[in-house]
């Protein structure tokens, strides 16, 4: 149990486009789920907490108009990195947290790739 | 930020128990620590989490000290597959959020 998916896994596109990513929660339904970037050899940086029906908050330091997130079910969360640059490149990675959980254990879903040209 | 500490690297042979430690030390009275692995280019993955009780599973065992201001990953027996980055976290309320740290990267040698 607790599976955490992600679509696509790895993504080229050209600077300037939107790209989106999905993270779906497969076997539990999450009211919580959280959005990550790791560059290499970097640990994994929280971007934003996403919360089902509600607004994402975002991190310091991260930009909300840029990466777009949208939680509107219980098992499905997504981000649109728009207007795409080059150093947007980085693995994405999302957990979820399963609702009504006493303990606050987070699932990870296994990252998605993005490469910007 | 994270509110833990963890050694950079370590090597285990393989077979051995793996014993990784960490410090949290202004961890608060009703907070888990988590432990997490994660290896190259993957999600990270679930170990274990305790409060205050020793924990075993089927992956690991966590022996938490009494003052709850560190604690130590056990890994029984190490297998090759074991080497990755271990990452333990104590959660940020109020919203509970993961900040991860640097972790301990586990290399297992044959």
């Amino acid at each position: 149990g607790a599976v955490v998916s992600q679509h696509p896994s790895w993504v080229i596109c050209k600077s300037g486009t939107s790209v989106k990513i999905e993270c779906r929660s497969l076997d539990f339904q999450a009211t919580t789920m959280f959005w990550y970037r790791q560059f290499p050899k970097q640990s994994l940086m929280l971007m934003a907490t996403s919360n089902e029906g509600s607004k994402a908050t975002y991190e310091q330091g991260v930009e909300k108009d840029k990466f777009l997130i949208n939680h509107a079910s219980l098992t499905l969360s997504t981000l649109t990195v728009t207007s795409a640059h080059p150093e947007d490149s980085s693995f994405y990675i999302c957990s979820a947290r399963e609702a009504g959980a006493v303990q606050e254990t987070q699932y990870f879903g296994p990252g998605t790739r993005l490469l910007v040209l | 930020d994270a509110k833990t500490t963890q050694p950079p690297s370590m090597d285990c042979a393989e077979g051995r128990a793996a014993n990784l430690p960490c410090n949290h030390s202004t961890i608060s009275g009703n907070e888990y620590v988590y432990w997490y692995r994660q290896i190259h280019s993957q999600g990270p993955q679930y170990i274990i989490h305790g409060l205050k009780n020793n924990e075993t599973n089927e992956m690991a065992s966590l022996i938490i000290t009494e003052d709850r201001k560190s604690s130590t990953l056990i890994l029984p027996h190490a297998t090759l597959r074991d080497t990755a980055v271990y990452y333990c976290i104590v959660r940020v309320p109020p919203g509970n959020q993961f900040y991860f740290g640097t972790g301990t990267s586990l290399t297992v040698i044959p």
